[in-house]
């Protein structure tokens, strides 16, 4: 069974970085093909791709965000982190991991964690 | 990067009904155009993956189609089970979404 789960701080004060983890099981990160990314969702908007990591340690970047992004793996721990730097009140959002199969250059998001929700706010 | 542009926003349609929901990208995608469901307050969940492979353990009623820059998502037939938020993604080149179709049980 594959499972994941986010985890960090639920409220961070503008201007902070962010670092959240996913701890994830039921798959391994040195599995060709494997990789995870990360998603958040504002409240009541839509879905937004964040990172992804490879199996082989390749790393790919929101145009809109890269500048602030950086995803890196531990398959010691079965974890993916991320961190957001200068955080603002718009990035408010429930934060996703989700494993991401890569097959044929496609890939898709499944399973996803429950999400965590993080606050910007003073 | 490639824009999706997802139709309609939202709908309501009553149960049994045969439900389209529509995505375009802005340049030629392949096949690699996924599909998800998501229920209020829940992550969203994998129905159709490479424009038109059924996700194991999804409902038969649900079916993908489309290759290039045209996509739809199919429901035959309209379950109560069904309301939530679909969205398509796409994975040519920097993932993106689309923007949502919010389907409502009449």
């Amino acid at each position: 069974q594959v499972t994941l789960r986010e985890s960090g701080p639920a409220l961070v004060k503008p201007t902070q970085t962010l670092t959240l983890a996913c701890t994830f099981s039921g798959f391994s990160l040195t599995t060709t093909g494997m990789c995870v990314s990360w998603i958040r969702q504002p409240p009541g908007k839509a879905l937004e791709w964040l990172a992804l990591i490879d199996w082989d340690d390749d790393k790919y970047y929101s145009t809109s965000l890269k500048t602030r992004l950086t995803i890196s793996k531990d398959t010691s721990k079965n974890q993916v982190v991320l961190t957001m730097t200068n955080m603002d009140p718009v990035d408010t959002a429930t934060y996703y991991c989700a494993r991401t199969p890569a097959v044929g250059g496609n890939n898709w998001f499944d399973p996803w964690g429950q999400g965590i929700l993080v606050t910007v706010s003073s | 990067d490639i824009q999706i542009t997802q139709s309609p926003s939202s709908l309501s349609a009553s149960v049994g009904d045969r439900v389209t929901i529509t995505c375009r990208a802005s340049q030629g995608i392949s096949s690699y155009l996924n599909w998800y469901q998501q229920k209020p307050g829940k992550a969203p969940k994998l129905l159709i993956y490479a424009a038109s492979s059924l996700q194991s353990g999804v409902p038969s009623r649900f079916s993908g189609s489309g290759y290039g820059t045209d996509f739809t998502l199919t429901i035959s037939s309209l379950q109560p089970e069904d309301f939530g938020t679909y969205y398509c993604q796409q994975s040519y080149s920097i993932r993106t979404f689309g923007q949502g179709t919010k389907v409502e049980i009449k």
